[in-house]
């Protein structure tokens, strides 16, 4: 079935330097991929999203790859900041009509000042 | 203010009782999805709503579990004699032309 594994579970970093996440998914029909950021208590925030038809998008800080081939997705953020620290989970959707996603487990990023 | 409001924000329930939840998206939304979110995981997908009608269900919800969404527009999910592992967030989401936004969710604690 539909799957999506995220990694780290934990990334802890010092601010400024660069973050990493990475997903792989299932589902080769796949073809949405959005990021969310979620900090304790509050609903999950899109930050950025790419389609199968980009390899790469870039948002100020944040960027996001995809290779397709290998069913893989990451998102980079560069010069953290302590209020970069939260839950950051990948989802993968294939959009045929709708768009139900498919959550990796979350990683939990730790930016020390 | 997302546009996406979900009511209660924190349920309280005894073990056997029946709540339900209610998410009033925004008037363009015309797909609707529900979730749940236990702690330490991403949210995991339960059902969705394209306007009034239901189309897909997720093995998640089992004959306990059931929603509506009447006339295309607010939304329910009413869970029938509530069990622990029930216990979670219920997150709703709405789809429009300017894509999938969140409700701040549900959070339930069954005792």
């Amino acid at each position: 079935g539909e799957n999506v594994e995220q990694h780290p579970s934990t990334l802890s970093v010092q601010e400024g330097d660069s973050a990493v996440i990475k997903c792989t998914y299932s589902d080769s029909a796949s073809n949405y991929f959005p990021w969310y950021k979620q900090e304790l208590g509050k609903r999950p925030q899109l930050i950025i999203d790419i389609r199968s038809n980009v390899g790469e998008k870039k948002d100020q800080r944040i960027a996001v790859t995809l290779n397709k081939t290998a069913k893989h997705f990451s998102l980079h953020i560069t010069e953290t900041q302590p209020e970069d620290s939260a839950v950051y989970f990948c989802a993968a959707s294939w959009s045929g009509g709708y768009n139900k996603l498919i959550f990796g487990a979350g990683t939990r990023l730790a930016v020390h000042p | 203010d997302t546009g996406v409001s979900q009511d209660p924000r924190h349920k309280i329930t005894k073990r056997g009782q029946n709540v339900t939840f209610r998410c009033d998206p925004i008037s363009e939304h015309n797909r609707l999805y529900w979730y749940r979110q236990t702690l330490g995981q991403g949210p995991e997908f339960l059902t969705y709503f394209q306007n009034e009608a239901q189309l897909e269900k997720s093995r998640l919800l089992s004959d306990r579990f059931s929603a509506e969404r009447p006339k295309g527009s607010f939304s329910t999910l009413e869970i029938q004699r509530t069990e622990q592992g029930d216990s979670a967030m219920y997150l709703c989401a709405g789809e429009g032309e300017s894509g999938y936004t969140f409700g701040s969710g549900t959070r339930l604690t069954v005792v």
